[in-house]
């Protein structure tokens, strides 16, 4: 069972453009973080929230936590290349372990 | 700061073969944890060891089992290999497990074929 759905699955954008990938949930989690890979590569921490309602900007990047800290989304302006990648997000339940959600794969293009 | 390193980044092997992958973790993190990804699953935890003890576990079979030794390096050993066993396997290492968000630094996964 996946307790983590994102969605879209596979997002296909121009450069410029704006967009959001959404990360929802029925259970409720102590944080969550928000990881993009790339190919070849692992997973990299891009931020971690905590509060209900709580909002992080990262240059281009807005996160937020929902209010009952069940979903989260991230909102990316003026998408670049750069920014392609899978996203992932992944929450934890107090000490538990990680659950990363399905996955967004983002493809930006010049 | 050396990042994780994990070694090898590729391996092949055939059905029934068994297969030991290593970690290392970044200097002075004590908690490893591993996962498969595949494009079906996504990524899906295997395992955490901390302190050489396994401190949470997947719903992987028995097949799959790790280690970690007294300087934090870990491995992890899939034995009986099949054809599904083919995907990324990652290990992550994080500072303080059980202290407020667990925060993981990936290494760059041994991809692993089945033939």
């Amino acid at each position: 069972t996946q307790l983590l759905e994102q969605s879209p699955q596979f997002l296909s954008i121009q450069e410029g453009e704006n967009l959001t990938v959404y990360c929802n949930s029925s259970s409720v989690f102590s944080s969550l973080q928000w990881y993009r890979q790339e190919p070849g590569e692992g997973p990299v921490l891009l931020v971690t929230v905590v509060t209900g309602g709580e909002v992080k900007k990262l240059k281009r990047l807005t996160f937020q936590f929902g209010d009952a800290r069940k979903d989260s989304s991230l909102h990316i302006t003026a998408a670049q290349p750069g920014d392609t990648g899978l996203y992932l997000c992944a929450g934890a339940r107090n000490t538990d372990k990680l659950i990363f959600g399905t996955g967004t794969r983002l493809q930006v293009f010049p | 700061k050396a990042g994780v390193t994990q070694t090898p980044r590729y391996l092949i092997k055939t059905r029934g073969q068994q297969v030991t992958l290593s970690c290392s973790p970044i200097s002075g993190h004590r908690s490893v944890s591993w996962y498969q990804q595949t494009p079906g699953q996504g990524l899906q935890f295997l395992f955490e060891y901390f302190s050489e003890t396994q401190r949470n576990k997947g719903n992987f079979p028995g097949r799959f089992s790790g280690r970690q030794f007294s300087n934090s390096r870990s491995e992890m050993n899939v034995s009986t290999l099949e054809l599904g066993d083919s995907a990324l396997y990652l290990c992550a290492s994080s500072a303080f497990p059980g202290q407020g968000p667990n925060i993981q630094y990936f290494g760059a996964g041994t991809r692993l074929s089945v033939l």
